[in-house]
């Protein structure tokens, strides 16, 4: 059964310190995709990765992929306040259902 | 702009009494999925359409039922409803490719409020 488990679960930091949040999968998957969401709002879409190698930036956002390792990384550069929010990883496979298995989620709190 | 809608946006009901929410997409899209969402949880998937083929998820109550209509609309019917039911409801579509990505877009939820 396909796992995806992200850590921490919160994460508190003050305004412009760096760090990175971790997503780690437990069987084979083929794509990855990070996700943000405000509180009480929806989720949007920040990166898509889908090779080994994979790296993808936005801002003070940096999503890489090693599929050998069975790991996504998500880092903050330099953290704003705007960046509170909850982050989730989600991996799929390219054949089947094509659902996402969610992981727990993390909390990022920036403080000013 | 393409974009995924959800209505209505917030939705109270009472203990029992069944509760329809809408999805809509034009993006076209093969795949719309619902999710169910508490407070400090990742989404939990109830199902999902791959065009017609209709996909339940072995943990979701019978008291949830859904329909597809035609591409653009999926309906999340609740039957009757209970207090353990109130969450934020999310509809999203994909396009359902096995090659590329398969990116998820989401709408915007509907809350839903059981007294």
């Amino acid at each position: 059964e396909l796992k995806v488990e992200q850590n921490p679960l919160f994460l508190s930091m003050q305004e412009g310190k760096n760090y990175t949040i971790y997503c780690n999968y437990s069987t084979t998957s083929d794509r990855l995709y990070w996700y943000r969401q405000d509180p009480g709002k929806s989720l949007e879409s920040l990166f898509v990765l889908l090779s080994n190698g994979a790296v993808k930036q936005e801002g003070r956002l940096m999503a890489s992929l090693d599929t050998k390792a069975r790991l996504s990384t998500l880092h903050i550069t330099a953290a704003v306040h705007d960046l509170s929010a909850t982050y989730f990883c989600a991996v799929d496979r390219t054949s089947g259902t094509y659902k996402y298995i969610f992981g727990t989620g993390t909390r990022l709190k920036v403080l000013a | 702009d393409a974009m995924v809608i959800q209505n209505p946006r917030y939705q109270v009901t009472q203990f029992g009494k069944p509760v329809t929410l809408s999805c809509s997409q034009t993006l076209n899209h093969n795949v719309m999925y619902w999710y169910q969402q508490k407070s400090s949880q990742a989404p939990k998937l109830l199902f999902h359409y791959y065009d017609k083929d209709f996909n339940n998820e072995a943990d979701t109550p019978d008291n949830f039922q859904s329909r597809r209509p035609n591409t653009s609309f999926c309906f999340l019917d609740i039957r009757s409803p209970g207090l353990g039911d109130a969450a934020m409801y999310l509809c999203a579509t994909s396009r359902g490719s096995g090659q590329g990505d398969n990116e998820q877009f989401f709408g915007p939820g509907t809350r839903l409020t059981v007294l």
